[in-house]
């Protein structure tokens, strides 16, 4: 079982629809990463949060540290938003260092005009 | 501001040579990662740096994967004796320290024939 998971691995959505993408981890942690990949392109930064929620524009990241559990929300989605969505946990216990990042296997969204 | 710089952005080998994969973080950044994806899945941990130190290597393979970055800065992934399994993405990221939001490369894609 990965340390990390997320669903739904695929997600087709029509422009407009408000998305969640769940990320659902198993390790303690001191921050988890919501990070976005267009095909062929590099990984952008959305999010970094260890509590609470926080928004930048139409993109919502909330995390729940006791139910070890956080999503991603897309308000009124939009075809430029189709990219891999990836959730990474920054592992709180990993041999007593700083941790390293636990990555999920991404979930890939389709947003059809 | 420039981003994290990686250098080649493909690179093809014959199986059994050796590769070098340069990373040219964001100025200031003294946390820098290596990461390996392959297709369909989400970023694998290789190494992590923090100034000129590994503090954290656990994610290499094999002895065949080394890294650097002698002057805190730069670093450069090197593999020895490629194989064709090694094919992948290999992706840097740099962050200001450990438990900040990082900044990614866009990878070198790396083939071993």
């Amino acid at each position: 079982k990965n340390e990390v998971e997320q669903s739904p691995q695929n997600l087709t959505a029509q422009e407009g629809e408000f998305i969640t993408i769940n990320c659902s981890y198993s390790v303690g942690i001191s921050a988890l990463h919501w990070l976005q990949q267009h095909p062929g392109g590099g990984i952008v930064s959305l999010f970094m949060l260890s509590s609470g929620k926080k928004k930048h524009g139409r993109l919502i990241a909330t995390i729940n540290i006791q139910e070890k559990h956080s999503s991603l929300h897309i308000t009124a989605s939009h075809p430029r938003d189709s990219a891999v969505y990836i959730c990474a946990a920054l592992n709180l216990n990993y041999g007593g260092s700083q941790g390293n990042l636990i990555f999920g296997k991404g979930t890939k969204l389709s947003v059809k005009p | 501001g420039a981003g994290v710089s990686q250098t080649p952005s493909n690179k093809v080998t014959e199986k059994g040579k050796y590769v070098e994969l340069r990373c040219d973080p964001i100025s200031g950044h003294t946390a820098l990662y290596w990461y390996r994806q392959s297709l369909g899945q989400g970023p694998e941990f290789l190494i992590y740096f923090q100034g000129t130190g590994a503090a954290d290597d656990s994610g290499l393979p094999n002895d065949r994967f080394f890294a650097v970055r002698p002057e805190g800065s730069v670093s450069t992934l090197k593999i020895q004796r490629t194989e064709r399994g090694d094919s992948a993405v290999y992706l840097c990221a740099s962050g200001v320290t450990w438990n900040s939001p990082l900044h990614f490369g866009n990878g070198t894609r790396l083939t071993v024939t």
